[in-house]
């Protein structure tokens, strides 16, 4: 089955201690990205990545890593969390300039930084 | 960054009803225009993808149109039935950004029997 895999679904953290949050896709996708939603704000880019070793900033990179080693996996890093990234983390990936099918979502990771 | 602008923020139709919701985007450079479907506690799923001028797409009772030039699009859903209630979510994207998604806030639908 086509999908994006997010790990995990529900993380609780305390302040400062690193985190990963893994994402893979099996479709051959060359683009993905990571997203995070908060309430009355909508989905914000943090990270995207167009094809191997190619990362770029989205709107809110600040406290955030990304790599992309392999084409199928783009994980988030949090190297020092905080409590203002307390956030609902949506992983998503596609084709290349889109070719009209849209983007795969994750489930979601739902992260709460104490 | 670009600002997409989806209107209304929430919306509550009868089952029956049809219905309709606005995105506004930037129209210079503009690549693509998408709209997702996102119900509570699952991730968003995509419905339309469009690029073109004029482009209009159908997927069962819902359709969608786009006018890049004017830089809007419109989603409607033909009577609107209780498992469409979801939040709409537009985005688009632009030839100078990456080809990044931009995602406007969503229009929150609920449709009572």
């Amino acid at each position: 089955e086509a999908q994006v895999t997010q790990n995990p679904r529900y993380l609780i953290t305390v302040t400062g201690k690193k985190l990963t949050v893994t994402c893979s896709q099996n479709m051959n996708h060359e683009y993905m990205s990571w997203y995070r939603q908060d309430p009355g704000l909508g989905l914000r880019q943090i990270y995207y990545s167009m094809n191997v070793e190619v990362t770029d900033k989205g709107d809110v990179p600040e406290g955030y890593k990304v790599s992309r080693k392999e084409k199928r996996n783009f994980p988030l890093i949090l190297e020092s969390p905080s409590p203002n990234q307390t956030s609902l983390y949506f992983c998503a990936s596609s084709f290349i300039y889109d070719a009209g099918y849209g983007y795969t979502f994750g489930s979601g990771t739902r992260l709460t930084v104490v | 960054i670009l600002n997409v602008e989806q209107s209304p923020q929430s919306l509550h139709v009868q089952e029956g009803d049809s219905t309709n919701f606005t995105c506004s985007f930037p129209s210079s450079n503009f690549y693509a225009l998408h709209w997702y479907r996102w119900e509570t506690a699952k991730s968003p799923e995509a419905l339309f993808v469009m690029t073109l001028n004029g482009d209009e797409k159908k997927k069962g009772r819902i359709s969608a149109t786009l006018n890049t030039k004017e830089g809007y699009s419109y989603l409607y859903i033909k009577g609107s039935q209780p498992e469409d209630s979801a939040t709409y979510l537009c985005a688009s994207s632009s030839s100078n950004s990456g080809y990044a998604l931009n995602f406007g806030k969503g229009t929150s639908l609920l449709v009572t029997p």
